[in-house]
């Protein structure tokens, strides 16, 4: 299957701060990018939606001031947290789905494991 | 909001054959039923999909019901590395994939 590549794969940072997460498409153009949250021993939560060259849709109680996202090409889209707190430590994982049938499906990321301290 | 009922866990002795049930009784004419799993600490991994036929690859079958509003996933010969969370997910081609609780399958030797 077609690849995604997240990175960093773990990252701790102090409370306060600002991190960001890299998402990109290795093998093919990602038209549309997924961002998810996943709390311990919990299911996905669908953050935002993003298509490339415009602003991001985001799932009611996300806030967009607080997780930025960026998809400024078919390759690479980044998640930034600003103002990381402790309750902010989760697993983020990003998915990407390309155009045409072949791609039906969307490929995930390897996650990234955010701890707030 | 995810639009499919999985039970929360399944046990299957190793080598024999796992079954993975999902009902998605509201599911739209224009829905596929996709299958991923996720191990844990991974991103999840996609299995299989299909709209209203039956389905197959190398990893998985997917059998839908005539009336869409079920399907099996069936791993064939279950080894301990199919030990993960498998989701089943309606989704309209396009749309954004959500999630339900899964169903977390253990592959016991």
């Amino acid at each position: 299957g077609a690849v995604v590549s997240q990175h960093p794969s773990r990252v701790i940072c102090k409370s306060g701060t600002s991190v960001k997460i890299e998402c990109r498409s290795l093998d093919f153009q990602a038209t549309t990018m997924f961002w998810y949250r996943q709390f311990p021993k919990q299911s996905l939560m669908l953050m935002a939606t993003s298509n490339e060259g415009s602003k991001a849709t985001y799932e009611q109680g996300v806030e967009k001031d607080k997780f930025l996202i960026n998809h400024a090409s078919l390759t690479l889209s980044t998640l930034t947290v600003t103002s990381a707190h402790p309750e902010d430590s989760s697993f983020y994982i990003c998915s990407a789905s390309g155009a045409g049938v072949v791609f039906a499906e969307a490929f995930f990321g390897q996650g990234t494991r955010l701890t707030v301290v | 909001d995810a639009k499919t009922t999985q039970p929360p866990s399944m046990d299957c002795a190793e080598g024999r054959a796992a079954n993975l049930p999902c009902n998605h009784s509201t599911i739209s004419g224009n829905e596929y039923v996709y299958w991923y799993r996720q191990i844990h600490s991974q991103g999840p991994q996609y299995i299989i999909h299909g709209l209203k036929n039956n389905e197959t690859n190398e990893m998985a079958s997917l059998i839908i019901t005539e009336d869409r509003k079920s399907s099996t996933l069936i791993l064939p010969h279950a080894t301990l590395r199919d030990t993960a969370v498998y989701y089943c997910i309606v989704r309209a081609a396009g749309n954004q994939f959500y999630f339900g609780t899964g169903t977390s399958l253990t592959v016991i030797p």
